[in-house]
Order: C-alpha cells, then sequence, then structure tokens
C-alpha cells in the first residue's frame, strides 16, 4: 500500500526564516511526486511535480526536491503570505494520488 | 479563461435530503476526480472518471454516486445524507492521469 507521510505536522516562522518541509514516501514504481498549497477553504493549488531523483524545481522562494525515498521543499527567506498547508501527493502504478496529511505553515511578521 | 468550478461553495441541509454537488470544467480534460476532505486531515479520493460513461470507485468507501455524461460536467449525489457526510468535497481534473491535477474551490456540506 502507498504510505506518504509529511513533518513537521505545523511550522512557525518568523519572516525571512528559511526553513524545510519533509515528504517521506513509500510506493511501488514512482510515477510522479507532487507538491500543493492549500489555503484554508480552499482547493489545492499546483506547485511543482518531479519525476526522478536529483530533480529540482523551482518556483519564487519555493524549490522543491526529490529523492528515491522523500521530497523536500524548502521556503526561502518566507514571507507572511507563504503561510498555507503544504500537501505532497504521489502517483504509482495505479495512475491514482495518494496524499500526505499536510504541513501547516505559519509565517510571522 | 480555463478553471475548475464547483456549486454551491457552502451547503448546510437537514438529514435524509437529496443533494448534487456540481463540478464543470472548461480545460477539455478527460480525467475527473472527486476526493473528500476533512478539516486538517489527508484527501482522500473517492470517485473517478477517466471519460464519459466511464466512472470508477476510489480508495475511501462512499454512499455518493456520480455520473459523467460530458466531458465537462462531473456532479457527486448523495440520494440520503446523513451527518456522517459532513465534510469538504473538492472535485480536481487532469489532461492525463500522470499529469498534476487542477482542483476546484470545493464544497463545504454540513449535514444537520
Amino acid at each position: 500500500e502507498d504510505q506518504v507521510t509529511q513533518s513537521p505536522e505545523a511550522l512557525r516562522l518568523q519572516e525571512g526564516e528559511s526553513s524545510s518541509l519533509n515528504c517521506s514516501y513509500t510506493v511501488s514504481g514512482l510515477r510522479g511526486l507532487f507538491w500543493y498549497r492549500q489555503d484554508p477553504g480552499k482547493g489545492p493549488e499546483f506547485l511543482f511535480t518531479l519525476y526522478s531523483a536529483g530533480e529540482e524545481k523551482e518556483k519564487e522562494r519555493l524549490k522543491a526536491t526529490l529523492t528515491k525515498k522523500e521530497s523536500f521543499l524548502h521556503i526561502t527567506a518566507p514571507k507572511p503570505e507563504d503561510s498555507a498547508t503544504y500537501l505532497c501527493a504521489v502517483r504509482a502504478a495505479g495512475n491514482k494520488l495518494t496524499f500526505g496529511g499536510g504541513t501547516r505553515v505559519l509565517v510571522k511578521p | 479563461e480555463a478553471d475548475i468550478y464547483q456549486t454551491p461553495r457552502y451547503l448546510v441541509i437537514g438529514t435524509g435530503k437529496k443533494i448534487t454537488l456540481e463540478c464543470s470544467q472548461t480545460m477539455g480534460h478527460d480525467k475527473m476526480y472527486w476526493y473528500q476532505q476533512d478539516p486538517g486531515m489527508e484527501l482522500h479520493l473517492i470517485h473517478y472518471s477517466y471519460g464519459v460513461n466511464s466512472t470508477e470507485k476510489g480508495d475511501l468507501s462512499s454512499e455518493s454516486t456520480v455520473s459523467r455524461i460530458r466531458t465537462e460536467h462531473f456532479p457527486l449525489t448523495l440520494e440520503s445524507a446523513r451527518p456522517s457526510h459532513t465534510s469538504q468535497y473538492l472535485c480536481a481534473s487532469s489532461e492525463n492521469t500522470g499529469h498534476e491535477q487542477f482542483f476546484g474551490p470545493g464544497t463545504r456540506l454540513t449535514v444537520l
């Protein structure tokens, strides 16, 4: 059974304080790892797709990396508007996405 | 502008009522999905469709049903709502199964 575990569950940062979120996964044949951002009461917003170990993607203050067992989402010099829940999901051979529980990030000014 | 829409955004109903949650997308995607998400919890897939007249149950058992008569439309129906159905329902679509899924804003359902 595919499993996705995200840590920490919650993260409080001061504005400008860089940090990393972890997504550990156990799947049979990874076919894609996806990062989403979700604001309260809204649907998830797509951020990145990673397909193979060593791959990196960047968007503004966010950078996602992938190894054979985990992915990291690095937030560099975060701003209050980066406050959200960040979700990780994996797609394996069954073509369906399995989501982790998310990391709630709060950036204080 | 290509987008995915869900209505209503919020719904409060009494036990036993029949409801339909609407989901439409203008992105031309063949693949569509319904997820259920309780506050602070993971998204769980409850239904998916790979095209017109194709529907499958997801990983989480659900008493809801879906239909896919048109490519752009994927409604979810509860014949008799119960308090245990209280949750947020999220609709998504993708160009292909290997591609990222794009989500609608969600419907927050409360059954009294």
